[in-house]
């Protein structure tokens, strides 16, 4: 079976300071990872993901992700964070193998950057 | 590229009314819609799966006469709650993954609010 897991339910980082939003994974095989993000009352936006390759991954907005698999890992990262960055973010999972089956998400992390 | 549209994007009805919710990708077919939920604060539910020109999978504990789900054509899902109730008041999403070309990545409509009175 696939999981994800984000260790934590709310990050705060101060506005210019990097961030990492952390993600953990379980699937049996190669995964495809995802990070979303989700603005109050939108829907989730795709921010960029790990198919295959360079384990580090850019994304929109500034954002990376490395994929490391020895841990099971792939973090979110920004260099500098924005004030606009505050919001709900997801990362997901899906095992490439399993068929037509959708993605599966973490509990999600509230990112708030202050000012 | 990769929209995916809902309509309403809000709907306030009265208990024991149904209401349709449109998912619609704009700029590329989709064979296979999936339809989340979403409570306040709480991470994406995933209440079935919708195929095409076939009856949809629901996942366990969702009740396939309630929430009635149809995808007729490559670019349109529809989930109709029937006799809503106040417990059904949520946000709902749909996601699309693209029949040809990016078919690793689902694209999320903007949601639809639904407050059951």
């Amino acid at each position: 079976a696939q999981s994800v897991a984000q260790p934590e339910d709310q990050v705060n980082v101060a506005e210019g300071n990097p961030l990492t939003v952390k993600c953990t994974y379980s699937v049996s095989g190669n995964p495809y990872l995802f990070w979303y993000v989700q603005y109050p009352n939108r829907g989730l936006q795709f921010l960029l993901k790990y198919i295959t390759g360079d384990n580090l991954v850019k994304g929109s907005y500034g954002f990376e992700a490395e994929f490391n698999k020895s841990q099971t890992s792939f973090h979110l990262k920004k260099p500098s964070a924005l004030v606009s960055d505050s919001a709900l973010y997801f990362c997901a999972v899906r095992d490439p193998n399993s068929g037509n089956t959708p993605l599966v998400f973490g509990k999600g992390t509230r990112l708030s950057v202050i000012a | 590229g990769a929209v995916v549209s809902q309509h309403p994007s809000r709907v306030i009805c009265k208990s024991g009314t149904s209401v349709k919710i449109e998912c619609r990708s704009l700029d590329f077919q989709a064979t296979t819609m999936f339809w989340y939920r979403q409570f306040p604060k709480k991470s994406l539910m995933l209440m079935a799966t919708s195929n095409e020109g076939s009856k949809a999978t629901y996942e366990q504990g969702v009740e396939k006469d309630k929430f009635l789900i149809n995808h007729a054509s490559l670019t349109l899902s529809t989930l109709t709650v029937t006799s809503a109730h106040p417990e059904d008041s949520s946000f709902y999403i749909c996601s699309a993954r693209p029949s040809q070309g990016l078919t690793d990545t689902q694209y999320f409509g903007p949601g639809t609010r639904l407050t059951v009175l």
